[in-house]
């Protein structure tokens, strides 16, 4: 079981935004504003998509944004396109002994 | 921008170890911290631990504890993940990665290598 929680799949039409939930706790998400989204699709490595909640690194598409309230962080992506069909993580800090801890999960289906 | 090419797939009995390194180009090596992180076959995410130069030692997730070795060479900017004591449950694709964050807090992850399948049977 991942520390992290999120839904197992969601799906949408392309154009249309989607939201991916991250739900943690007091010690990891919800005490830093330290959550990480990856992008991995099947056979590849995983790819750095939003890194300290909401900041976006050079090269990703601005219709990738995070945001976090309490216990739970979200990804939006908007204007969905049939090549955001991946799986998603969400990685959260969680203190200096534990380091970092990870969602089990998103599967992205673009209808 | 660095780069991280790791080693090839391996197969290997249950009971024995194994040594998966990665090498990074492109950068200043020694400034970096590194993380290992795996996924078994159809699972998620799982981060087994890193090396941060400033403190020159690695950490463990606690549940990898006594069992995996963290290390670089920074003559040859090699880092390297040996995993002993294998069994099945092993089996899976190991990732490195650069390991960011400030303020010691390290985070988030940026760019991962290529994975190495590490493949656990008798």
């Amino acid at each position: 079981q991942s520390a992290l929680t999120q839904p197992a799949s969601v799906s949408g039409s392309p154009g249309q935004s989607i939201t991916i939930s991250c739900t943690g706790t007091s010690s990891d998400v919800g005490s830093y504003n330290l959550v990480s989204w990856y992008q991995q699709h099947p056979g590849k490595a995983p790819k750095l998509m939003i890194y300290e909640v909401s900041k976006r690194p050079s090269g990703v598409s601005n219709r990738f944004s995070g945001s976090k309230s309490g216990n739970t962080a979200s990804l939006t992506i908007s204007g969905l396109q049939a090549e955001d069909e991946a799986d998603y993580y969400c990685c959260s800090y969680a203190g200096s002994s534990t380091y970092v801890v990870f969602g089990g999960g998103t599967k992205l289906t673009v209808l | 921008q660095v780069q991280l090419v790791q080693s090839g797939a391996e197969v290997k009995k249950p009971g024995s170890s194994v040594k998966v390194s990665c090498k990074a180009s492109g950068g200043t090596f020694s400034s970096y911290a590194i993380s290992w992180v795996r996924q078994a076959p159809g699972q998620g995410l799982e981060w087994m631990g890193g090396i941060i130069p400033i403190f020159g030692t690695a950490n463990y997730a606690q549940k990898f504890q006594g069992r995996v070795t963290i290390t670089t060479d920074e003559s040859t900017s090699t880092a390297y993940m040996e995993l002993s004591s294998l069994r099945s449950e092993d089996t899976a694709v190991y990732y490195c990665a650069i390991w960011f964050g400030e303020l010691l807090e390290y985070n988030w992850f940026d760019p991962w290598g290529q994975g190495t399948l590490v493949t656990v049977s008798s």
